[in-house]
């Protein structure tokens, strides 16, 4: 079965702009979370959704933002980039989330702020 | 918030050799997992340990959950450089988010 796919792979930005990654997970999963991970903070809990619905949501300023799809595809937008915004993002995809349920990770979308 | 503290940051062994990697907090976790990461890849789970002092073998890798559910340990027996890679150790609690540790950057010289 098609695993998680992250679009695009690739992003270089300058300071200012805005951003949407992408995120399709596997089929029949209906959680999707996003980190952020650079060397020095590791992964970073950015928000996670449910059905539609965001569930949880990590230490990260209103600049980023998602949403998720009724196929449960997700998107993650971050407005007036930073420098210190670059960092490979990743999202997990799960069958529900929590305690029991495995995530499996899609390969990322390294971001870079110039 | 919690939590979880990897050491050692840094292993740079020979090959046959054996190493442990530990995964530490002040919370208490209902789950452990660990994911080997490599290169511009994400994350790819290895085992959950939900259970404390539950250890679990994956080959040459053994896995074990504190009796406290505070800690885990991984123990790769006679590395190979294919287990080169950053190990990281995510706790589960409830439905709260998995939380990551900074992981532990692996080296295995052939």
């Amino acid at each position: 079965k098609a695993g998680v796919t992250q679009t695009p792979r690739y992003l270089i930005k300058t300071r200012g702009q805005q951003v949407t990654l992408s995120c399709s997970p596997i089929s029949g999963h209906r959680s999707v979370s996003w980190y952020q991970q650079t060397p020095g903070q590791g992964l970073q809990f950015l928000f996670e959704y449910f059905s539609e619905t965001q569930r949880n949501k990590g230490n990260f300023p209103g600049r980023f933002s998602g949403r998720q799809f009724s196929n449960s595809r997700s998107e993650m937008n971050v407005s007036t980039l930073e420098l210190g915004d670059s960092a490979l993002y990743l999202c997990a995809s799960s069958l529900r989330g929590g305690e029991g349920y495995g995530y499996t990770f899609g390969s990322g979308t390294r971001l870079t702020v110039v | 918030t919690q939590l979880l503290e990897q050491s050692p940051q840094f292993l740079s062994i020979q090959e046959g050799e054996n190493l442990t990697v530990y995964c530490n907090s002040s919370s208490v976790f209902s789950s452990l997992q660990w994911y080997r990461q490599e290169p511009g890849e994400g994350p790819v789970l290895l085992v959950t340990v939900v259970t404390g002092g539950e250890v679990k073998k994956l080959k040459r890798l053994t896995f074990q959950f504190g009796d406290a559910r505070k800690d885990s340990s991984l123990h790769i027996t006679a590395a190979q450089p294919g287990d080169t890679g950053l190990y990281l150790c995510a706790g589960l609690s409830g439905n709260t988010p998995l939380v990551f540790g900074k992981g532990t950057r692996l080296s295995v010289i052939a």
